[in-house]
């Protein structure tokens, strides 16, 4: 079985401020897709980025950055420099290779304070 | 729009009703999905289909629930005799392909209310 914990339900922060959105896994699989995904007030997911088990690389997107660390099974979302429009809930989700199935984490409610 | 459409938006009705909601995909992908949100929670997984047929349809709670999708483009989620435990967001998502990249668009989603 599969799951993904984001012990973090709410955060506020002020606007500007760098702000970290943690992602821990469970998985006996070696092989895995991990995702994240932002949900605004309209209540449409919204797609942010995949990262392959095998691929380790951090990445970074403008004012987004993700750091995957598979020793300790965390996927960790940091937004830069956070804007108003950046509040919304964030979801963290799992899926095995060879299954159409997201496992979702409870989300993480983020508040950017103008 | 190009983007997933769910009707209806908002279905308040009462326990032991039938419902169904509606999924519009995105036009030409071949892969749709059911996710459920309760309040608070994250997204669980109902059902998944390729082209017209149920390709994994695991999270349907029980046989109260079913969808289909006759013609492989718009899926309709029917829930019979409708129980309080049933409100939730009823989220419909689209993928090209068999959706191996897992990227999902997804609809704004239809409420369920269940009185």
């Amino acid at each position: 079985a599969q799951k993904v914990t984001q012990a973090q339900t709410e955060i506020s922060v002020v606007e500007k401020e760098d702000v970290t959105l943690d992602c821990v896994y469970e998985t006996r699989d070696t092989t895995y897709y991990l995702f994240w995904y932002k949900q605004p007030p309209s209540g449409e997911l919204v797609f942010l980025i995949r990262r392959n088990s095998f691929d380790e690389q951090n990445e970074i997107s403008g004012r987004y950055s993700w750091n995957f660390q598979k020793s300790t099974s965390s996927f960790n979302f940091t937004i830069t420099a956070s804007q108003v429009v950046d509040s919304a809930v964030y979801f963290c989700a799992l899926r095995m290779t060879g299954s159409y199935q997201l496992t979702f984490g409870k989300g993480t409610k983020l508040s950017v304070i103008p | 729009g190009a983007g997933v459409s769910q009707t209806p938006s908002n279905k308040v009705t009462e326990k032991g009703k039938y419902v169904e909601l509606r999924c519009d995909p995105i036009s030409g992908h071949t892969a749709l999905y059911w996710y459920r949100q309760s309040l608070g929670q994250g997204p669980e997984f109902l059902i998944y289909f390729q082209g017209t047929g149920a390709a994994d349809d695991s999270g349907l709670p029980n046989d109260r629930f079913f969808a289909v999708r006759p013609e492989g483009s718009v899926s309709t989620l029917k829930i019979q005799r409708t129980e309080r435990g049933d409100s939730a967001v009823y989220l419909c998502a689209s993928s090209s392909g068999q959706g191996s990249t897992g990227e999902l668009f997804f609809g704004e989603g239809s409420r369920l209310t269940v009185l």
